[in-house]
């Protein structure tokens, strides 16, 4: 099946700064999320995002299926951005595979 | 709108009991899954329905059986508890396979 890679796999910012997100896919998909799960577990879809540019406030989400990547971008970094990041995609299958997240860290 | 609604949100269990995982979208989605996420791990599917009286196995379906009787309610049936089905599992629904998910809080199990 296909497989998901997700670097770099923990990330400690201080308040303000900016990061960028990876995600590497082995197959061509034709879909593609971005989740963040916080720290007490909860996961919220931040992005739907097959191919192309997509910001929403702070962030932003870049897919270049193509090229079978991903990328997740966070400016202005806040405590509350802490948690896991997961890249998610579905190969014309029924359902998405996870990859193993990003751990963010934000420190005041 | 309640969104997905999973219940227990905590439970223990002893090896060789068994339980149900309720739950309850009320999105109207076609479509619902069963995940599970073991610790400092991403998400592995178990089942997953694409619309009332369809399921399908996921990466992960043994120790599992779910039903779909209406579009609702989607439970995760656990026969025979084991330790190695101690994990955090989370049900989400879509629109269709194309759109975005919606996860419920999540259960979390531990089998001693």
């Amino acid at each position: 099946g296909i497989q998901v890679e997700q670097s770099p796999p923990d990330l400690i910012l201080q308040e303000g700064a900016n990061s960028t997100l990876r995600c590497n896919f082995s197959d061509s998909v034709n879909n593609l999320q971005w989740f963040h799960q916080n720290p007490w577990g909860q996961l919220i879809n931040l992005f739907y995002i097959p191919s192309g540019t997509k910001q929403n406030g702070r962030l932003s989400a870049t897919t270049v299926a193509t090229e079978r990547y991903s990328l997740l971008y966070i400016s202005s970094s806040q405590t509350t951005d802490s948690g896991v990041y997961f890249c998610a995609v579905d190969n014309y299958g029924q359902n998405f595979v996870f990859g193993p997240g990003t751990r963010l860290s934000v420190l005041p | 709108n309640a969104g997905v609604t999973q219940t227990p949100k905590f439970r223990i269990l002893k090896i060789g009991q068994s339980m149900t995982l309720q739950c309850t979208q009320d999105m109207n989605h076609n479509y619902m899954y069963w995940y599970r996420q073991d610790p400092g791990m991403g998400l592995k599917l178990i089942y997953y329905s694409v619309g009332a009286g369809i399921t399908d196995k996921g990466e992960v379906p043994n120790g599992y059986n779910v039903s779909r009787s209406t579009t609702e309610d989607f439970p995760l049936r656990l026969e025979l508890a084991a330790p190695s089905q101690t994990s955090v599992y989370f049900c989400a629904s879509s629109h269709s396979g194309d759109y975005g998910y919606t996860f419920g809080s999540g259960t979390r199990l531990t089998v001693v």
